[in-house]
């Protein structure tokens, strides 16, 4: 059974930083490409990185570009997200999915994701 | 970045009945074009994705059609469980992006 299990999440202050995290079990982690997508409360989706296998390619939304990294470690089946000069705006639920292998960009399995709060 | 438009906002219909919802794209994304249905408080589900192509495990009263920048969701004899969000996501172009959602709601 694929599982997708968000941790790291928590309040912060703006400018602050925090690092989450996403065990992935169930699946052979390093054939896909892994992604997050955010949802602020009340709000729609928002895409905000997808990795490949290998590492080769990352790409960031351009409201998060600069300041979060995405990495990940195919030996521990992990999936991070580093998030630096967090913003209020930055508040959302983040969620870690995995791409679908039938149509790569989008997503077939999600974690229940993790609540990140922007705020002093 | 190509803006997805969802209409309505929120759509009333009867259990039972037949609904379509629309997306449009601000700039062509070919068929690359996937719909999500959300419950409250859950991750998003993937329902369709190429457009047309049911993901596994989706029931058949489920479909999509569309390419370029005109898409619809369709779904037949409308279930209980189907009165939640649903958004559209583009994967023609980075950044990915999602409609803005439709609420299916009961009348």
């Amino acid at each position: 059974e694929v599982q997708l299990v968000e941790s790291g999440g928590g309040l912060v202050k703006p400018g602050g930083s925090l690092r989450l995290s996403c065990a992935a079990s169930g699946f052979t982690f390093s054939s896909y490409s892994m992604n997050w997508v955010r949802q602020a409360p009340g709000k729609g989706l928002e895409w905000v990185s997808s990795i490949t296998p290998g590492s080769n390619y990352i790409y960031y939304g351009d409201s998060v570009k600069g300041r979060f990294a995405s990495s990940r470690d195919n030996a521990k089946n992990s999936l991070y997200l580093q998030m630096n000069s967090l913003r209020a705006e930055d508040t959302a639920v983040y969620y870690c999915a995995r791409d679908n292998p039938s149509s790569t960009g989008t997503t077939d399995y999600w974690g229940q994701g993790t609540l990140v709060t922007v705020s002093s | 970045e190509t803006v997805l438009t969802q209409s309505p906002a929120t759509l009333s219909v009867s259990p039972g009945e037949r609904v379509t919802l629309s997306c449009r794209a601000s700039q062509s994304v070919s068929s690359d074009l996937a719909w999500y249905q959300q419950n409250p408080g859950q991750p998003p589900r993937l329902l369709i994705y190429r457009a047309s192509t049911r993901a596994t495990g989706v029931p058949i009263r489920f479909s999509g059609s569309g390419s370029g920048t005109e898409f619809t969701l369709t779904i037949i004899s409308l279930q209980s469980e189907d009165f939640v969000v649903y958004y559209c996501q583009q994967y023609n172009n980075w950044p990915y992006t999602f409609g803005q959602g439709t609420r299916l709601e009961i009348k």
